[in-house]
C-alpha cells in the first residue's frame, strides 16, 4: 500500500524559533500534497494544498508567511512553521494524492506533535 | 450548516456489537465518500471509499451511501477492542481537498 512518512513525529521548540516538517511519500510519487492541522479532539483542518513545482495554495485564514510551503520534488514536500508561538501547538498531518491513482484517494503520514514553550 | 456534520460521541458498545456510524452531508457536489480510522496521535489511515449510492463490503465493515438522503453510514460486524478509535468521514467531488467531519469515538468493550 502507500506509505507517507513524516518527520520529526514530535518536535518541542522554543517560542520564535521555526520548525521545519518533512512529508514524504516513500513508494509512489505525488504532484499534490495537503497540509492539516488537528486540535484536540478535533477534525482534520485543511491548512494548504501543495503541488510540486509550484506555489501552494492556502486556505482561508492560514498566513502563508508563517506557514512555508516547499513541494520541491514529487515525494517531498515541507511545512516551516516560523516563528513559532504557543498557540501554534498542534498536530499537523500531510497526506499525499499518488500520481497513478485515482484523484479522490489521499494517503496520510502519521503526523507530527507540535509543542511550542 | 457546516458541509459535513458528523456526531463526535464518544460512543461505546460490548465487544461483538454492531455498530453504525453516519455522516450528513449539504454540498450535492460530493460524489467519493470516504471513511478514514485514526488511532490516538496517528494519522488517519483510509478504511474504505466509495462513489455511488449503495453498499459496498471488505469484511466486518460495509460503506452505505445514500446520494438523494445526503446521508452516509460505516457499519462494523463483530466489532472489536482492536476497532476502538476515531472514525472520520470524508469527501468530495473529485480533484479537490478532502472534506472531514469531526469524527466519531468508538470504544469497544471487552
Amino acid at each position: 500500500g502507500a506509505v507517507v512518512s513524516q518527520h520529526p513525529s514530535r518536535v518541542i521548540c522554543k517560542s520564535g524559533t521555526s520548525v521545519k516538517i518533512e512529508c514524504r511519500s516513500l513508494d509512489f510519487q505525488a504532484t499534490t500534497m495537503f497540509w492539516y492541522r488537528q486540535f484536540p479532539k478535533q477534525s482534520l483542518m485543511l491548512m494548504a494544498t501543495s503541488n510540486e513545482g509550484s506555489k501552494a495554495t492556502y486556505e482561508q485564514g492560514v498566513e502563508k508567511d508563517k506557514f512555508l510551503i516547499n513541494h520541491a520534488s514529487l515525494t517531498l514536500s515541507t511545512l516551516t512553521v516560523t516563528s513559532a508561538h504557543p498557540e501554534d501547538s498542534s498536530f499537523y498531518i500531510c497526506s499525499a494524492i499518488p500520481n497513478s491513482g485515482p484523484s479522490y484517494e489521499q494517503y496520510f503520514g502519521p503526523g507530527t506533535r507540535l509543542t511550542v514553550t | 450548516q457546516k458541509e459535513v456534520e458528523q456526531d463526535p460521541g464518544p460512543l461505546s458498545v460490548p465487544e461483538g456489537a454492531i455498530v453504525s456510524l453516519n455522516c450528513t452531508y449539504s454540498n450535492s457536489a460530493f460524489q467519493y465518500f470516504m471513511w478514514y480510522r485514526q488511532y490516538s496521535r496517528k494519522g488517519p489511515e483510509l478504511l474504505m471509499y466509495t462513489y455511488s449510492s449503495g453498499n459496498k463490503e471488505d469484511g466486518r465493515f460495509t460503506a452505505q451511501v445514500d446520494k438523494s438522503s445526503k446521508y452516509i453510514s460505516l457499519f462494523i460486524r463483530d466489532s472489536q477492542p482492536s476497532d476502538s478509535a476515531t472514525y472520520l468521514c470524508a469527501m468530495n467531488s473529485g480533484n479537490t481537498p478532502l472534506v472531514f467531519g469531526k469524527g466519531t469515538r468508538l470504544s469497544v468493550i471487552a
